[in-house]
């Protein structure tokens, strides 16, 4: 049972454009979500979160948005760069839950050409 | 994820053999937490261990899969007599503090993984 569903696999973009990744989940439990950035042969790295009391979150180059009713997060990235390709892993935590217990999605491989 | 160190980085058992992984967490960090990724699925959670202490084991399999975090030494996540089912990146992750209290989102540190191979 996927509760956290990142559809798309991979996705490529130019570098200057515009990256966006999106998560669906499905658990109205859900209260704090993450991205993670994962280099090939490399462990995860935290990217940025929100709260599921905020619908934005914003860090340099990186912005989250959550909507809450419809149970959707994006991660746009602006201006993409050649270095941020990778695959992003969004991740969600259950309200009260355990911080380490994060239920993660599968992943989309981001790929920014120069 | 600077200062998690795993090792092996690449292991291949043969079925019905025993893998040993093992962890040494950043410094000053004496949480552990072992994760999984199966191919073509997002990490799960397996175990949360402190020194010598088993914390939270709601992740790992009921058999064959055991985690240790002794007072000296690295964390092991020991899996006897693996099975194809087992080819796996296995990611440690280590933090300056128990997960009780939510401080942020980068306050666990992965690890580079450890990618085991049933043949």
């Amino acid at each position: 049972d996927q509760q956290v569903k990142q559809n798309s696999p991979s996705l490529s973009v130019q570098e200057g454009r515009i990256s966006i990744l999106n998560c669906d989940y499905t658990n109205s439990m859900f209260d704090y979500f993450l991205w993670y950035k994962k280099y090939p042969a490399e462990g995860p790295t935290f990217l940025i979160s929100i709260s599921s009391i905020k619908d934005k979150n914003e860090d340099g180059r990186f912005t989250v948005f959550l909507n809450k009713s419809a149970k959707h997060l994006s991660l746009h990235i602006v201006p993409s760069q050649p270095g941020d390709s990778a695959v992003y892993f969004c991740a969600a935590r259950t309200s009260g839950g355990s911080n380490y217990k994060l239920t993660f999605g599968k992943g989309t491989l981001l790929t920014v050409n120069p | 994820n600077a200062g998690v160190m795993q090792n092996p980085r690449h292991l291949v058992r043969r079925r019905g053999q025993e893998a040993r992984l093992r962890c040494s967490p950043m410094k000053g960090h004496s949480h552990v937490y072992w994760y999984r990724q199966l191919p073509e699925e997002g990490l799960k959670f397996m175990v949360y261990l402190q020194k010598e202490n088993i914390i939270d084991e709601s992740g790992m399999p009921k058999e064959r899969f055991s985690a240790e975090f002794p007072k000296e030494g690295p964390s092991i996540l020991r899996i006897q007599q693996v099975v194809r089912g087992d080819s796996a990146a296995y990611f440690c992750a280590s933090s300056p503090r128990g997960q009780g209290v939510f401080v942020g989102g980068n306050t666990i540190y992965f690890g580079e993984g450890s990618w085991l191979t049933v043949v």
